[in-house]
């Protein structure tokens, strides 16, 4: 049972455009996200998080909304930027554990 | 945050043989986690390592094949015993800080 799914395995944006990587969820106990940014040959780094008692949070480029009742998250990039190519994941703990439930992830290509 | 260091990052080891991964954290830690990443695959929870007792492993991973030590808070070890082809992967420790997880760089497993 994938409990956070991210559907789209690639998306190609141009540079200076936007960004929206979408991840949904099955978990209703979920209440807390974070996205993560992978590079080739290097391990995961953290890049934003959202509590669900919000529904946006902006750090910089990166805002990530949260829609709970439609059990979805979405991480925009404005403007994205070359050094943005990179796989993306979503993740969320289980509830009560340090175990965290990963996406599949999304790689992003920003085209020059 | 929290500086993991991961060695070695990329290994070609012949089927039936064993490898051992090692990962050092600049802190000290109570839990260190051990995830693996198969190719186009998300990153999966392979056991906790606790300092001080066995390693609680996920559904699906057993110690026979995947024996964990702990000996101190900044060290552990991860061994993938009798390799298989199918064991080919990336394999990455991380820990928890501010709810947030912090991996190591990767060790990248090919086998053949």
């Amino acid at each position: 049972d994938q409990q956070v799914k991210q559907n789209s395995p690639s998306l190609s944006v141009q540079e200076g455009r936007i960004s929206i990587l979408n991840c949904d969820y099955t978990n209703s106990m979920f209440d807390y996200f974070l996205w993560y940014k992978k590079y080739p040959a290097e391990g995961p780094t953290f890049l934003i998080s959202i509590s669900s008692i919000k529904d946006k949070n902006e750090d910089g480029r990166f805002t990530v909304f949260l829609n709970k009742s439609a059990k979805h998250l979405s991480l925009h990039i404005v403007p994205s930027q070359p050094g943005d190519s990179a796989v993306y994941f979503c993740a969320a703990p289980t509830s009560g554990t340090y175990k965290y439930i990963f996406g599949t992830g999304t790689r992003l290509k920003v085209l020059a | 945050s929290a500086v993991i260091s991961q060695k070695p990052s990329r290994d070609i080891c012949q089927r039936g043989t064993s490898l051992t991964i090692q990962c050092q954290v600049d802190s000290q830690v109570t839990m260190m986690f051990w995830y693996r990443q198969q190719p186009g695959q998300s990153l999966t929870l392979i056991a906790t390592a606790n300092q001080g007792s066995e390693a609680t492993y996920e559904s699906g991973f057993v110690i026979d094949k995947f024996p964990i030590s702990r000996p101190n808070l900044t060290f552990s070890t991860l061994t993938v015993s009798n390799m298989s082809p199918e064991d080919s992967s990336i394999y990455l420790c991380s820990v928890v800080k501010d709810e947030k997880l912090f991996f190591g760089s990767g060790t990248q497993l090919s086998v053949l």
